[in-house]
């Protein structure tokens, strides 16, 4: 079966620009998570979804913001980008909410000049 | 609030030599215990994973991890590494009451030497 997908892989923006992340969950999973990955933060939750409502949220400011739709696939968004923004964005899923073990999908290379 | 400890940020072990990659966690709940493998430009892929039951975990590629409450540690090891296995290795935890979010350690970069 298909694994998560992430679109696109790579990204390269401005600052101050704007960017929609996506993420194609594994068929019938319906939890998705998203993680940061920085060399200098390592992997940090950002929020959880679980059948359209955010579950929990990390300590990220309010310009990171998600939704999922109701074929459970999810986007996150960054508004006004910043150089510290540049990273390997990880979406998550998971059968049951929660997770009892995260499937990832290879991630979003965000890169902020 | 949950907390995992690598100790080893890096590991070099030389090829068909056994391994073991230390990860410590701090909780004041229960909790589940997982390792991700991250291959380069990659994303995490699911090594094993403790939930409940028997505290020695079998995973994929010859690896296995035991939990141990008492020590709160959950430490990876394979008896023979391949060069393939060289990567980097995370351990997460995640609370049994569902906050729906991993804490990940930082890693250990795993380099098998021929």
């Amino acid at each position: 079966k298909a694994g998560v997908t992430q679109t696109p892989r790579y990204l390269i923006k401005t600052r101050g620009q704007q960017v929609t992340l996506s993420c194609s969950p594994i068929s019938g999973h319906r939890s998705v998570s998203w993680y940061q990955q920085t060399p200098g933060q390592g992997l940090q939750f950002l929020f959880e979804y679980f059948s359209e409502t955010q579950r929990n949220k990390g300590n990220f400011p309010g310009r990171f913001s998600g939704r999922q739709f109701s074929n459970s696939r999810s986007e996150m968004n960054v508004s006004t980008l910043e150089l510290g923004d540049s990273a390997l964005y990880l979406c998550a899923s998971s059968l049951v909410e929660g997770g009892d073990g995260y499937t990832f999908g290879s991630g979003t290379r965000l890169t902020v000049v | 609030a949950q907390s995992v400890t690598q100790l080893d940020s890096q590991v070099p072990v030389f090829e068909e030599a056994p391994v073991e990659l230390r990860c410590n966690y701090s909780s004041s709940v229960s909790v589940y215990l997982f390792w991700y493998v991250q291959y380069p430009n990659q994303g995490l892929q699911l090594l094993l994973k403790y939930l409940s039951g028997s505290t020695l975990v079998k995973g994929i590629n010859g690896f296995e991890a035991e939990f141990n409450k008492s020590q709160t540690s959950f430490h990876l090891r394979k008896p023979s590494v391949h060069i393939s296995d060289t990567a980097e290795y995370f351990c997460a935890v995640s609370d049994t009451a569902g906050t729906y979010k991993y804490i990940f350690g930082t890693g250990t970069r795993l380099k098998v030497l021929a």
